[in-house]
């Protein structure tokens, strides 16, 4: 089946400095991967959908100079968090489209702490 | 506007008894209802996807089905293993995700 693979699954780091989180779909290729943020005890919250070869789609609310997305190929996309603060500490969720939108594979998440 | 809604918003059962969790929609030109399990610090695990009202999918002690209002999850004789946080959502008519909040299941031994 479909795998998409998250790293690292969790990474601690200092106020200021910026994390990068990978995503990559195994064993297809994804035209479209979204990005999630999750608080405790909440749901998912869509932060953008990143479609490969081209910028990504911020939600609402969303800094998109904070939170950069590069999906430079068809099984890569990456989310950095820059000049990150203690308020960006959250589980980070990667997932990609399959079956052209009928089906959706998540990534194990991440966990950033930013201290 | 579109909206998933779920119910309780946790439940405690002992082991092998029997219950069902609640996702009611209102998506406009709903694609399909997604059932995923979360267990924590973990992405989404994929359970099931629903097309049309009438549709019923299993899968061991799962059971979804869809009416044009809402979806059920039934989880038969559950064990321990099946605690968990289960999350419900629909797609729109451009394909997406509408999440609903999750429902945290707990069996006891």
């Amino acid at each position: 089946g479909a795998v998409v693979s998250q790293h690292p699954s969790w990474v601690i780091c200092k106020s200021g400095t910026s994390v990068k989180i990978e995503c990559r779909s195994l064993d297809f290729q994804a035209t479209t991967m979204f990005w999630y943020r999750q608080f405790p005890k909440q749901s998912l919250m869509l932060m953008a959908t990143s479609n490969e070869g081209s910028k990504a789609t911020y939600e609402q609310g969303v800094e998109k100079d904070k939170f950069l997305i590069n999906h430079a190929s068809l099984t890569l996309s990456t989310l950095t968090v820059t000049s990150a603060h203690p308020e960006d500490s959250s589980f980070y969720i990667c997932s990609a489209s399959i079956d052209g939108g009928f089906g959706y594979t998540f990534g194990s998440g991440t966990r950033l702490t930013v201290v | 506007e579109d909206q998933v809604t779920q119910s309780p918003e946790a439940l405690r059962l002992q082991e092998g008894e029997s219950s069902s969790l609640n996702c009611s929609y209102t998506v406009s030109g709903l694609r399909g209802l997604f059932w995923y399990r979360q267990d924590p610090g973990k992405g989404p695990e994929f359970l099931f996807t629903l097309y049309s009202a009438g549709e019923e999918k299993e899968k061991e002690r799962l059971k979804a089905t869809l009416t044009k209002k809402e979806s059920f999850l039934h989880i038969t004789a559950p064990k321990p293993e099946d605690s968990a946080t289960y999350l419900c959502a629909g797609t729109d008519s451009n394909y997406q995700l509408i999440w609903g909040a999750g429902t945290k299941l707990i069996i006891k031994p």
